[in-house]
């Protein structure tokens, strides 16, 4: 069973905000809720992370709802460069992880 | 700073043929990954190294497959009598602590073979 579920795609407005949700109602206390981008024909780009309390940086805010059993990545002001697959990945902190991406959610930035 | 570095970055052989990949890490980052993401496809893991304990070689699809890191620098995969079936986007990712989920992509190398 996939840990996370997020929408296909969605299209977002040049300069708007931009909100991707994603949805981990199976989340153990122990586990870490990450965002990842892949933008077209490039690698795989960590955006954020967070445990339970609202996390922001120069990428995005992400917010986590009090039972954590959903997020939703904040992109403030996208930009045609945002275009991307995003990836929300629920993992525990250990050695080794691999990565696991699953869908993700298509984001077109349009003009 | 510089990112995660990997060479080449497009790589055509013929089958049969043996390729070696690089990868350059991020400086002072102890773990090192290398994925493999075929056309349209998610990540597939392949091979872990972190310091100077034995790799995590558990992704790694045959025994042609191969892959070595020098201490906390540099690293090499290696595919030996290659397929067409090896076709993809090999990636290699960084991460500068252990027990850490942010791992930092190379561009990948594209690796066809024909």
């Amino acid at each position: 069973d996939a840990k996370t579920t997020q929408p296909p795609s969605m299209d977002c407005a040049e300069g708007r905000a931009a909100n991707l949700p994603c949805n981990h109602s199976t989340i153990s206390g122990n586990e870490y809720v990450y965002w990842y981008r892949q933008i077209h024909s490039q690698g795989p780009q960590y955006i954020i992370h967070g445990l339970k309390n609202n996390e922001t940086n120069e990428m995005a805010s992400l917010i986590i709802t009090e039972d954590r059993k959903s997020s939703t990545l904040i992109l403030p002001h996208a930009t045609l460069r945002d275009t991307a697959v995003y990836y929300c990945i629920v993992e525990i902190k250990a050695a080794g992880n691999k990565l696991t991406f699953g869908g993700g959610t298509r984001v077109l930035v349009k003009p | 700073g510089a990112g995660v570095s990997q060479s080449p970055s497009n790589k055509v052989t013929e089958k049969g043929k043996d390729v070696e990949l690089r990868c350059d890490p991020i400086s002072g980052h102890t773990a090192l990954y290398w994925y493999r993401q075929r056309l349209g496809q998610g990540l597939e893991f392949l091979i872990y190294f972190q310091g100077n304990s034995a790799p995590d070689k558990s992704g790694l699809p045959s025994d042609r497959f191969s892959a070595e890191r020098t201490g906390e620098s540099v690293s090499t995969l290696t595919i030996q009598r290659t397929q067409q079936e090896d076709s993809a986007v090999y990636l290699c990712a960084s991460s500068l602590e252990v027990y850490s989920n942010e791992q930092f992509f190379g561009p990948g190398t594209r690796l066809t073979v024909l």
